[in-house]
């Protein structure tokens, strides 16, 4: 399996713009989770899904950001419009149902909003 | 709610020198333990995990020990190289995967 796959790796755009990011998860995993990584926040969860439901969008930031998942191999966050301090990488992840399971990442999404 | 507690450096050591990075966690039941490492523009990669008490994960090196009793999973290398230098966190999940609690990360910079 290729793992975790994100797009596209870097993003700039400008403010006001509309964002999509982009995530295929690894075939037969139960969970996928959207996280943000800031300097100053670390590693923020922002939602989850189980089984292309989403569970928990309590880290969600504002109304701008929305995610969804139309389908098990399939994932995208929004963000619309964007604001400069959007500006971070996003990553998403997916995990089998299993409690002795890892998370596995994909390798992120590098965000600039200028 | 679950949380994980680690120091968060940075940790600045010279190549073959002893490392801990200290965890503990806060859990309501029995969760599963990681450490994960990121490297200079990567995402997280498992580097190890212990699922019960007193099993302790090994990797490359590093180990950790799943201690109930002092509710921690401590990150240890005997010998550090150039190479290790990156990002580690420590996490637990419990619910069958759906409840992923990392640390704040800790940078580790090894001299050569």
């Amino acid at each position: 399996d290729a793992g975790v796959i994100q797009s596209p790796r870097h993003e700039v755009t400008e403010m006001g713009q509309e964002v999509t990011l982009r995530c295929k998860p690894i075939s037969g995993h139960d969970y996928l989770f959207w996280y943000r990584q800031t300097m100053m926040r670390g590693l923020e969860l922002l939602i989850y899904f189980n089984n292309n439901v989403p569970i928990d969008d309590s880290g969600m930031p504002e109304d701008r950001f929305s995610a969804k998942m139309p389908n098990a191999s399939f994932s995208t966050l929004k963000i619309q419009p964007s604001e400069p301090r959007d500006s971070a990488v996003y990553f998403c992840a997916s995990s089998p149902l299993s409690v002795f399971s890892e998370a596995f990442f994909g390798q992120g999404t590098r965000l600039t909003v200028v | 709610g679950n949380s994980v507690t680690q120091m968060e450096g940075p940790v600045t050591l010279s190549e073959e020198a002893f490392l801990t990075i200290n965890c503990t966690y806060t859990a309501t039941g029995y969760p599963s333990l990681f450490w994960y490492v990121q490297y200079p523009g990567e995402g997280l990669q498992l580097l190890l995990k212990a699922t019960k008490a007193d099993d302790k994960g090994s990797n490359k090196g590093f180990e950790a020990t799943y201690r109930k009793e002092t509710t921690s999973f401590h990150l240890e290398k005997g010998s550090v190289q150039v190479s290790d230098s990156a990002v580690y966190f420590c996490a637990l999940s419990e619910d069958y995967g759906q409840n992923f609690v990392f640390g704040p990360g800790t940078r580790l910079s090894v001299l050569p």
